[in-house]
């Protein structure tokens, strides 16, 4: 079992420019989710999909588009890159939306 | 609102001295507590689940103890390799799958 996959490690973008995060599990997860981690800040919700067909807004959306795939893939869009959204990004899987989330490796993005 | 806050913010222990990290929770109908070790550069890897007051769980040198409002990640004999940063997270039933994490003790062991 390789848990969950995230790719790419590392993503340099220019502002405007577009780009999108994978993210795949292999727990037969109903569950996934994405965050982004700051210094300072902690792990905040971006969006979320709690089964598979279905996905919703978390704490920080702006400027983020999601798509669940399937049930094993759940993708993070970003349309027109901003350095604020320099960041790590961690996908998430759950068996349920109440149980404990396992975390991918994470992204590195830096906007310049 | 739902608060989670995580004391100290560092801490730096000699291999074998014990201690614990603390995290202070306000949250109504709490859900679960859950505790996650995080090495530099990498996810949070799951460490615990607690459910109600009384709780405790164990799992090699680390054993999580839960109450009403506060929960203590106690560190036994600790080895370098437990070198990490420790994060707390909360659930409430009513929450929509947000889970509030704490932003976490980074925990320094010297051999």
């Amino acid at each position: 079992n390789a848990g969950v996959t995230q790719t790419p490690k590392f993503q340099v973008l220019k502002t405007g420019q577009s780009m999108t995060l994978q993210c795949a599990q292999d727990m037969n997860h109903n569950s996934m989710y994405w965050y982004r981690q700051d210094p300072g800040m902690g792990l905040r919700l971006i969006y979320y999909s709690a089964s598979e067909g279905t996905t919703d807004k978390g704490e920080v959306p702006n400027g983020y588009n999601v798509s669940r795939l399937n049930k094993r893939e759940f993708s993070l869009r970003l349309e027109s890159a901003a350095p604020s959204q320099t960041s790590v990004y961690f996908c998430a899987s759950s068996s349920s939306d109440y149980n404990e989330q396992f975390f991918g490796p994470g992204t590195r993005l830096t906007v310049l | 609102e739902d608060q989670v806050t995580q004391s100290p913010e560092a801490l730096r222990l000699q291999e074998g001295e014990s201690s614990s990290l603390n995290c202070s929770y306000t949250v109504s109908g709490l859900r679960g507590l859950f505790w996650y070790r995080q090495d530099p550069g990498k996810g949070p890897e799951f460490l615990f689940t607690l459910y109600s007051a009384g709780e405790e769980k164990e799992k090699e040198r680390l054993k999580a103890t839960l109450t009403k409002k506060e929960s203590f990640l106690h560190i036994t004999a600790p080895k370098p390799e437990d070198s990490a940063t420790y994060l707390c997270a909360v659930k409430r039933y009513s929450s929509a799958s947000k889970i509030i994490f704490g932003s976490g003790t980074r925990l320094s062991i010297r051999p």
